[in-house]
């Protein structure tokens, strides 16, 4: 069964709302947990590390203070996109695991993000 | 950011037959992953490689981590049906450490 699960599976919004997408480790505890973004027909994209108790790592040119990330316990993180606009209209997938050696990351089943 | 190259991107298949495909990379990683995707969901983890020149077997999918640890192939023997979908690898440098994914094979199989 699933180890990692997301939700919501799918938002549709108008331009300028936040949109919270949670990401939750079901049998086991994740430090860390991770954020991607994918186009379609495109590979995932790394957008931020998300670090239980601290802050979020993010990659080279993912806003901060657009996509805010919170790890409040070691089996949720939670991802916001701020004030959302047509162009964050993307897929988000989150994973955990991997925090041990020979521990593989899961991923969650992606929630799909349509800013009208 | 850095992706993997990965070959072929794309590759219609009859059922039945046995596929293949690569990834490689250039810089050295100390796992590797093999994850398939379906349309609208996230990867499902297929095999995981921990050692250069592992080869690990999952049913009909055979991985094996390089020894050169820049490259990975995966094998799919006696194709079926439900073995659409995109491929990708992925390179991990440590454990806790960020995945960095290949390009991704698409695999259609012709019945």
């Amino acid at each position: 069964g699933a180890v990692v699960s997301q939700h919501p599976s799918w938002v549709i919004c108008k331009s300028g709302t936040s949109v919270k997408i949670e990401c939750r480790s079901l049998d086991f505890q994740a430090t860390t947990m991770f954020w991607y973004r994918q186009f379609p027909k495109q590979s995932l994209m790394l957008m931020a590390t998300s670090n239980e108790g601290s802050k979020a790592t993010y990659e080279q040119g993912v806003e901060k203070d657009k996509f805010l990330i919170n790890h409040a316990s070691l089996t949720l993180s939670t991802l916001t996109v701020t004030s959302a606009h047509p162009e964050d209209s993307s897929f988000y997938i989150c994973s955990a695991g991997g925090g041990q050696a020979n521990q593989p990351q899961h991923f969650g089943d992606g929630t799909r993000l349509s800013i009208l | 950011g850095q992706q993997l190259n990965q070959s072929p991107q794309s590759m219609f298949i009859q059922e039945g037959e046995d596929v293949s495909m690569n990834c490689t990379s250039s810089s050295i990683f100390n796992t590797w992953l093999w994850y398939k995707q379906d349309p609208g969901e996230g990867p499902v983890l297929l095999i995981a490689l921990y050692k250069a020149g592992e080869l690990t077997s999952n049913g009909r999918l055979t991985a094996q981590f390089g020894i050169t640890r820049k490259d990975s192939f995966l094998n799919i023997s006696a194709s079926i049906p439900s073995d659409v979908g995109i491929y990708f690898c992925a390179g991990q440098r440590g454990g806790g450490n960020k995945l960095t994914f290949g390009t991704g094979t698409q695999l259609k199989v012709e019945l």
